[in-house]
């Protein structure tokens, strides 16, 4: 059974600070992504990272493929109150199984 | 609005009834994806079509969950004599068929409250 594991676990942080998930496993993933998720609705996709080391950047998001495919980061600058939400990682493992490997999340909360 | 639509968002029922739900994948997508989130816990995998054919089943799927999508459009889930365990929100999703890293796209879910 693949499992991966996010940390931390809640994270309470004030407006203007850096901070930075993760997202690990003992597995390898075809791909990774990451979801937000607020109260109440269902997961948004944010990126999919495919290639072990790769980095993409959505305005102060910054995602990172560890280089053996098993772990990821996702590091926000300058956190703002609507960054707050549950941030969510998901692997794929390909080999015909479309079926996505959830994390239990991170709970942010960005204080005004 | 042509993102994923679930119905109905909210459902109480007492334990033993029989409840269904609803979702309306994106138009032009062949996946459709059951999930269930309990609190505190990311969404797990439950059953996955594409077009009307079940192609993966999870072992969380009892017995008592059936899945259908009969012409490979909208699909239903339902969950007969229900018990307290099944509380969760069941959330849909969908992805295109050459969609090859699996991006999901996920309606706002099903909230099932079991008494």
């Amino acid at each position: 059974t693949q499992l991966l594991e996010q940390s931390p676990q809640f994270l309470s942080i004030q407006e203007g600070e850096n901070l930075t998930v993760y997202c690990n496993s003992s597995s390898v993933f075809s791909s990774l992504q990451w979801y937000r998720q607020e109260p109440g609705e269902g997961p948004v996709l944010l990126v999919t990272v495919v290639t072990g080391g790769e980095v993409k950047k959505l305005k102060r998001l910054t995602f990172q493929f560890g280089d053996a495919r098993k772990d990821s980061s996702l590091h926000i600058t300058a956190a703002q109150p609507g960054d707050t939400g549950l941030y969510l990682c998901a692997g794929g493992s390909g080999a015909g199984s479309y079926q996505l490997t959830f994390g239990k999340g991170t709970k942010l909360s960005v204080i005004p | 609005d042509t993102g994923v639509s679930q119905n109905p968002r909210h459902k109480i029922t007492k334990r033993g009834q029989n409840v269904t739900f609803r979702c309306d994948p994106i138009s032009e997508h062949n996946r459709l994806y059951w999930y269930r989130q309990t609190l505190g816990q990311g969404p797990e995998f439950l059953t996955y079509f594409q077009n009307e054919a079940q192609l993966e089943k999870s072992r969380l799927l009892s017995d008592r969950f059936s899945a259908e999508r009969p012409k490979g459009s909208f699909s239903t889930l339902e969950i007969q004599r229900t018990e307290q365990g099944d509380s969760a929100m069941y959330l849909c999703a969908s992805s295109a068929l050459n969609s090859g890293t699996g991006e999901l796209f996920f309606g706002e879910g099903s909230r099932l409250t079991v008494l």
